[in-house]
C-alpha cells in the first residue's frame, strides 16, 4: 500500500513568490492535514480537509490557503513569500481525522531566498 | 484547548541502556495521544497510540508507553537501546472535534556505542 506522497520533495523560491505544494494520500483515506516544521516554532497545524471541507484552520496568516480535490488528493498554497516561510511542509492523511493516528509524508523542504 | 510538554529537548543514552523519553499533557477532554519518530530528511513515522482501550501500550521496535491520567503522563520507554533508535521524538495529542494533532517540541535521542 502506497503511502503518503507529497511533491516536490525541495524547492527554492524568492521573496515575493508563491508556491504550490501537492499531497496524494494513502488510498481511502479522506482526511489531509498539513503542518509547518521550523527548529523555531517546532511543528504547527496550518490545516485540515475532509470530503473538499476545510473543517480547521490553524494560526497563519491569509497567505496560507489550501483545497482538498474529490479523490482526496490536497494541495496547500503560499502567496508573497517571505523569509519566514522558509520550513518543512508535512502532509498527514487518515481515514476520518477525528482522533486517529495520522500517516505522514517525507515532506516539501522549502527555502526562501 | 490541548499541550504536551516534552521534557528534555536532548537525551543520550549508551547502546544497551533503558530509553526513556517523557511526556506530559493537558486536555479538557479525553485525551488520544501519540509517539511520532523522525529520522533526518524524512517525515514522522507512528510509533505507538492510546486510544484508551489500554493503559500500556506497545509499538514498534520495542518501544511503549504507560498513560497515566492521575500524573497526565505519557512517557515513552525502550528496554535496551539500540544505534537505530538515534532520531527526533514527538508525543503529540488530539481530542474532541478540532481534528488535529499538538505536538510537543520534541526530543532528540542520541545513542552512543
Amino acid at each position: 500500500k502506497a503511502g503518503v506522497t507529497q511533491t516536490p520533495r525541495y524547492l527554492i523560491k524568492t521573496r515575493g513568490q508563491q508556491v504550490t505544494l501537492s499531497c496524494s494520500p494513502i488510498s481511502g483515506h479522506r482526511s489531509v492535514s498539513w503542518y509547518q516544521q521550523t527548529p523555531g516554532q517546532g511543528l504547527q497545524f496550518l490545516f485540515e480537509y475532509f470530503s473538499e471541507t476545510q473543517r480547521n484552520k490553524g494560526n497563519f496568516p491569509g497567505r496560507f490557503s489550501g483545497r482538498q480535490f474529490s479523490n482526496s488528493r490536497s494541495e496547500m498554497n503560499v502567496s508573497t513569500l517571505e523569509l519566514g516561510d522558509s520550513a518543512l511542509y508535512l502532509c498527514a492523511s487518515s481515514w476520518t481525522g477525528t482522533n486517529q493516528p495520522q500517516h505522514f509524508g517525507d515532506g516539501t523542504r522549502l527555502s526562501i531566498l | 484547548a490541548q499541550s504536551v510538554t516534552q521534557l528534555g529537548s536532548h537525551v543520550s543514552v549508551s547502546e544497551g541502556a533503558l530509553v526513556l523519553l517523557r511526556c506530559n499533557y493537558s486536555s479538557s477532554v479525553p485525551p488520544y495521544l501519540f509517539w511520532y519518530v523522525q529520522y533526518p530528511n524524512q517525515g514522522l513515522q507512528l510509533l505507538l497510540k492510546y486510544t484508551s482501550a489500554a493503559t500500556l501500550v506497545k509499538g514498534i521496535n520495542g518501544f511503549e508507553a504507560e498513560f497515566k491520567k492521575s500524573e497526565t503522563s505519557f512517557h515513552l520507554t525502550k528496554p535496551s537501546a539500540h544505534m537505530s533508535d538515534a532520531a527526533e521524538y514527538f508525543c503529540a495529542i488530539s481530542g474532541g472535534s478540532n481534528y488535529k494533532l499538538t505536538f510537543g517540541k520534541g526530543t532528540l535521542l542520541t545513542v552512543n556505542p
